[in-house]
């Protein structure tokens, strides 16, 4: 069955440091996703991406976070300068046509220290 | 997602059915019903969705109330591999997936 990959499954990274989150998304998926979840909290999305642009952002998804999918297979989440508050695990997401469910990755937990 | 209510908890003896219930007694005529579980921190997985009528696929059945003001996710025999948080989500297609704090469902031996 297809799946989401997500890499690295965990990283750790010194608070104001920039992190690179990656995604490969279902080979004919045309909506892209990330979302993230505090441990101990509820699953929050972050951005949705159509068409090689952003469909929709979250409150939480402010100037230090962009997003990018450069050579048509992976899908990127960057966040500039990291903060302690962005540890969480980061989930990617696709899906093919609209009427259908996501597909998840298994995440990758990010710790800033 | 405010647009359904869901308890926040409930057991279910292994190999018995499981009855998990929501209630979205604000859905519009073109949102359908989705449910997704996630099993401890790994990602979300979808389950099932529909729009009125009822949907069985081979992990779940999903029963919607003619109104369409609730709805009821049924596993039909549980297994310990069932324990997880379930979310029932309202949604229009086109329009992106949130989640709210969904049901921790137990499945007990």
């Amino acid at each position: 069955e297809p799946e989401v990959t997500q890499t690295p499954s965990h990283q750790v990274t010194q608070m104001g440091q920039e992190v690179i989150l990656r995604c490969v998304p279902i080979s004919n998926h045309l909506y892209f996703y990330w979302y993230r979840q505090i441990l101990g909290q509820k699953v929050e999305f972050l951005v949705s991406f159509y068409n090689n642009e952003i469909s929709e952002k979250s409150e939480i998804f402010d100037d230090q976070f962009s997003v990018e999918r450069p050579d048509g297979s992976n899908f990127t989440l960057k966040i500039r300068s990291t903060k302690l508050e962005d540890s969480a695990m980061y989930f990617c997401a696709s899906r093919g046509q609209a009427i259908y469910g996501y597909t998840f990755g298994s995440g990758t937990r990010l710790t800033v220290v | 997602d405010a647009k359904t209510t869901q308890p926040p908890s409930m057991d279910c003896a292994e190999g018995r059915a499981a009855n998990l219930p929501c209630n979205h007694s604000t859905i519009s005529g073109n949102e359908y019903v989705y449910w997704y579980r996630q099993i401890h921190s790994q990602g979300p997985q979808y389950i099932i969705h529909g729009l009125k009528n009822n949907e069985t696929n081979e992990m779940a059945s999903l029963i919607i109330t003619e109104d369409r003001k609730s709805s009821t996710l049924i596993l039909p025999h549980a297994t310990l591999r069932d324990t997880a948080v379930y979310y029932c989500i309202v949604l229009q297609p086109m329009n992106d997936m949130r989640f709210g704090a969904g049901t921790r469902l137990t499945v007990k031996p």
